[in-house]
């Protein structure tokens, strides 16, 4: 199966300051259609995931414009501007380009 | 806000079997993959299986394949998984989701199947 690896494993922040987190795969995940299908999930604690960003930069509705993703081939980030009280939790990578979908083992995010 | 509705959780010893179900009561599920996704006690996710909208097409995890069973009823707006030859390491909360390639992630509050004696 295709390994989704992220880093860090954790994150300590003070509000307002910018985060980023790192995914990498083991293969590259270009499509034959020519997308690439990288998605980005938060989880607060007691919660369900809620998708932030689908094919590696789009925001889904209702996100926050401090959110943002990028990256290509194997190598993605997803950077948060500035880091509110509200987006503490796990932050997931996930792959839909191949069968079986693969999370990354996610990074959690706290507030100091 | 829209939020599929998962049920069917229980506390089941190794062995046996169990039946999630899968609701979608804000949107009409004909148009929708649907996935089942767990999350172990304190670990991330792992998919299990998915759906086509049409239910012509199924696919499993490795970990799960020949033991569980994706199904849909698109009547009843209802998808469904059936779980058999349950063990320990099966024991987590259930996600149902649809993980669209575009718009349209829906999520429900899980359900939490336990396997013990």
């Amino acid at each position: 199966d295709l390994v989704m690896t992220q880093s860090p494993l954790s994150l300590t922040l003070t509000l307002g300051q910018p985060a980023s987190i790192s995914c990498r795969s083991s293969q590259r995940l270009v499509y034959s259609d020519g997308n690439t299908y990288l998605n980005w999930f938060h989880q607060r604690p007691g919660q369900s995931p809620r998708r932030l960003i689908f094919q590696v930069s789009n925001r889904d509705s209702g996100v926050p414009d401090r959110f943002s993703g990028s990256g290509s081939g194997t190598d993605f980030t997803l950077n948060i501007s500035g880091i509110e009280a509200e987006d503490v939790g796990i932050y997931y990578c996930m792959q839909d380009t191949l069968w079986p979908k693969t999370f990354g083992q996610g990074t959690k995010v706290e507030i100091k | 806000e829209v939020q599929l509705v998962e049920s069917g959780g229980a506390l089941v010893q190794p062995g046996g079997s169990l039946r999630l179900s899968c609701a979608a009561p804000g949107i009409t599920f004909t148009g929708h993959w649907v996935h089942w996704v767990r999350q172990s006690p304190g670990k991330g996710l792992v998919w299990v299986s998915g759906i086509t909208p049409d239910g012509s097409a199924t696919f499993y995890a490795d970990a799960v394949k020949g033991r569980f069973t994706i199904s849909r009823d698109n009547a009843k707006n209802t998808v469904y998984l059936r779980m058999n030859s349950l063990r320990a390491e099966d024991t987590a909360i259930y996600y149902c989701a649809t993980l669209p390639w575009g718009l349209g992630d829906y999520w429900g509050q899980g359900t939490l199947v336990t396997v013990s004696s």
